[in-house]
């Protein structure tokens, strides 16, 4: 039972242009979502998060908007770097059960 | 700060065989999870420990356990080794809340033959 879908395994960008990321759930008790960028052989690394009382949160070149009702989130970075190349990992948790549920991760290329 | 160190960083076992995995949290981190990574399934949640105490666990079986000493270091175990166990099995450190950023260490590569 996958709770939180990312349906796009990955995602090829030119350097300079918009990245966008989505992430799907289906637990209408989340209330809490999160970025985790990975690289290879390295533990994934926190990127951004929001809060379901929030509809967007901005941290430089990454925002994270939400849309509750239909229960879908985006990353978007711009503009993409090569350095951003990575995998994305998009989370949600709910204030019950105090754990994180990953989605499957999509591998963004930034081309340069 | 030293971040998150996890042992060994690679393992190959048969099937059959038992495995413990080790992690070390950030300093003053009270709070240690672990995830199973597999190609095209993600991040698995397999339980959260805190102050010692297993505070949640996700849907893997009972081969799965894990234990938290008092100084916040975790090991991980599997019994009985399947093929299917073979993934990279990551944990992360807080503070003591998973909505807190969680800091995760680089991994154990477990490969089951």
């Amino acid at each position: 039972d996958q709770q939180v879908k990312q349906n796009s395994p990955s995602l090829s960008v030119q350097e300079g242009r918009i990245s966008i990321l989505n992430c799907d759930y289906t637990n209408s008790m989340f209330d809490y979502f999160l970025w985790y960028k990975k690289y290879p052989a390295e533990g994934p690394t926190f990127l951004i998060s929001i809060s379901s009382i929030k509809d967007k949160n901005e941290d430089g070149r990454f925002t994270v908007f939400l849309n509750k009702s239909a229960k879908h989130l985006s990353l978007h970075i711009v503009p993409s770097q090569p350095g951003d190349s990575a995998v994305y990992f998009c989370a949600a948790s709910a204030r019950e059960g105090n754990k994180l549920v990953f989605g499957a991760g999509t591998i963004l290329r930034v081309k340069s | 700060k030293a971040g998150v160190t996890q042992t060994p960083r690679y393992l190959i076992k048969t099937r059959g065989q038992q495995v413990t995995l080790s992690c070390s949290p950030i300093s003053g981190h009270r709070s240690v999870s672990w995830y199973q990574q597999t190609p095209g399934q993600g991040l698995q949640f397999l339980f959260e420990y805190f102050s010692e105490t297993q505070r949640n666990k996700g849907n893997f079986p009972g081969r799965f356990s894990g234990r938290q000493f008092s100084n916040s270091r975790s090991e991980m175990n599997v019994s009985t080794l399947e093929l299917g166990d073979s993934a990279l099995y990551l944990c992360a450190s807080s503070l003591g809340d998973l909505r807190e950023t969680q800091y995760f260490g680089p991994g154990t590569r477990l490969l089951v033959l």
